[in-house]
Parts: C-alpha cells; sequence; structure tokens
C-alpha cells in the first residue's frame, strides 16, 4: 500500500539559510500535518491542512510557513534557519471521516541539521 | 497539566512477559485513541487505535480505553526484544473536522532477553 512520502529524507544546511521539506500524502487523504521531533523529544504539531486550507496551527515559528497544493502535497518552508530547528520533521496524512477513524499515518520523516 | 501523560520509563520486561503501558488524557471530549510505536531516528508507526470503551486485541497488543477515568493502556503479551521502543499515547482531543492529534511524552520500553 501507498504511504505518506517524504523529501529530502536528509538535509544540511547552514544557519540563516532557507530549508524546503516536501509532502506527498497517501492517496484520497485530504488532510496533512507537520510535526518536529527534536531528539529525545515526542514529536511537537506544527502545522495542518484540511482540502488545501490551513486547519490548525500549532507551535510553528514565524520563521516557518506551510502549505498545501491542488495536488494535496504539501511543502514546508523554513528560513534564517537556527540551530535549534536541527530535527526530524514529520509528515502525515489521514483522510477525513473515513472508516479508519481519522487514523494518522506518518511518513519516514525528514532529517534537517543545521551547521 | 500536559494534555497526554505518559511515565517516561524507561520500563524494563523480561521477555516472554506481559507489558503494560498507561496514559491519561485531560480532555473528556477526546473521541479515538492510538498507540504508536517509535524506533530510535524512524517515525511513528500506528500499533493500535480505539474508540470505544473496553478492550481492543490484536494478536499480541490488546488496548484497554476507559473514557470514565480517562485512561488508555497498551498491553503486550509474550514480550519479545524487538519489542524495544518508545511508545507513544495519541489523542485526538476533538472529532472535529482536520482534528490534530496530540501525543504524550513516550515511554521507553526495554525487553530483557
Amino acid at each position: 500500500a501507498a504511504g505518506v512520502i517524504q523529501s529530502p529524507r536528509h538535509l544540511i544546511k547552514e544557519k540563516r539559510e532557507t530549508a524546503t521539506l516536501k509532502c506527498y500524502p497517501i492517496p484520497r487523504h485530504d488532510t496533512v500535518y507537520w510535526y518536529q521531533q527534536g531528539p529525545g523529544q515526542d514529536p511537537q504539531f506544527l502545522i495542518s491542512f484540511y482540502e488545501k486550507m490551513q486547519s490548525d496551527k500549532g507551535s510553528i515559528p514565524d520563521r516557518f510557513s506551510a502549505q498545501q497544493f491542488s495536488d494535496y502535497h504539501s511543502e514546508l518552508n523554513m528560513s534564517s534557519l537556527e540551530l535549534g530547528d536541527s530535527a526530524l520533521y514529520f509528515c502525515a496524512s489521514s483522510q477525513w471521516g473515513a472508516s479508519s477513524g481519522n487514523t494518522i499515518y506518518f511518513g519516514e520523516g525528514s532529517w534537517l541539521t543545521v551547521v | 497539566q500536559k494534555e497526554v501523560e505518559q511515565n517516561s520509563g524507561p520500563l524494563s520486561v523480561p521477555e516472554g512477559a506481559i507489558a503494560s503501558l498507561n496514559c491519561t488524557y485531560s480532555d473528556r471530549g477526546s473521541q479515538s485513541f492510538f498507540w504508536y510505536r517509535q524506533y530510535s531516528g524512524k517515525s511513528p508507526e500506528l500499533i493500535m487505535s480505539i474508540y470505544s470503551n473496553g478492550d481492543k486485541e490484536d494478536g499480541r497488543f490488546t488496548a484497554q480505553l476507559n473514557k470514565a477515568s480517562q485512561y488508555v493502556s497498551l498491553l503486550i503479551r509474550d514480550s519479545q526484544p524487538s519489542d524495544s521502543a518508545t511508545y507513544l499515547c495519541a489523542v485526538i482531543s476533538r472529532y472535529s473536522s482536520a482534528s490534530k492529534i496530540i501525543f504524550g511524552s513516550g515511554t521507553r520500553l526495554s525487553i530483557r532477553p
């Protein structure tokens, strides 16, 4: 079965640079979530989109922005990168109202290292 | 108080024994409950989902939900070394359009041979 696809899997950037992460949800899933997980920490919710509109916002810094496109893929843009942005970034998707009870499935994650 | 609370562990269980993982949540309106397993450096993997009071069994795993006590647990029978991981309890706090899922901090489980 198709899963959530994230790219790139690994990314190294310098401070103050910009990074873009991409997420391709499971086919027919209409909701995308972004999470940030620092070393030894639980995943922190950043932002979510439902039917290409922002639906919820968590602890996403103002330096970050995201959007969901017409094909339902999503991109997370991070600017003015700081060392503390180094983390594993997960994208997840779900299908609202599905018989699976809105179960959320995760991608493999994108490792961002800021040096 | 965190919305979803778990004992961080580590919880050490001998191989073949039953591992019991517990989770409490604060929002009485919560509708959907999940257990994810996460290996170090990997993404969370869905183990169990449960939506109504009682027990739900799937292979060696049993999820238990008690909404009155705002408590959800995961039992792992016949624990194997491969079960050693961090287990994340997750709750959807509102069954609205595009709700966010809230994670506990996770319990580290170690199965000793």
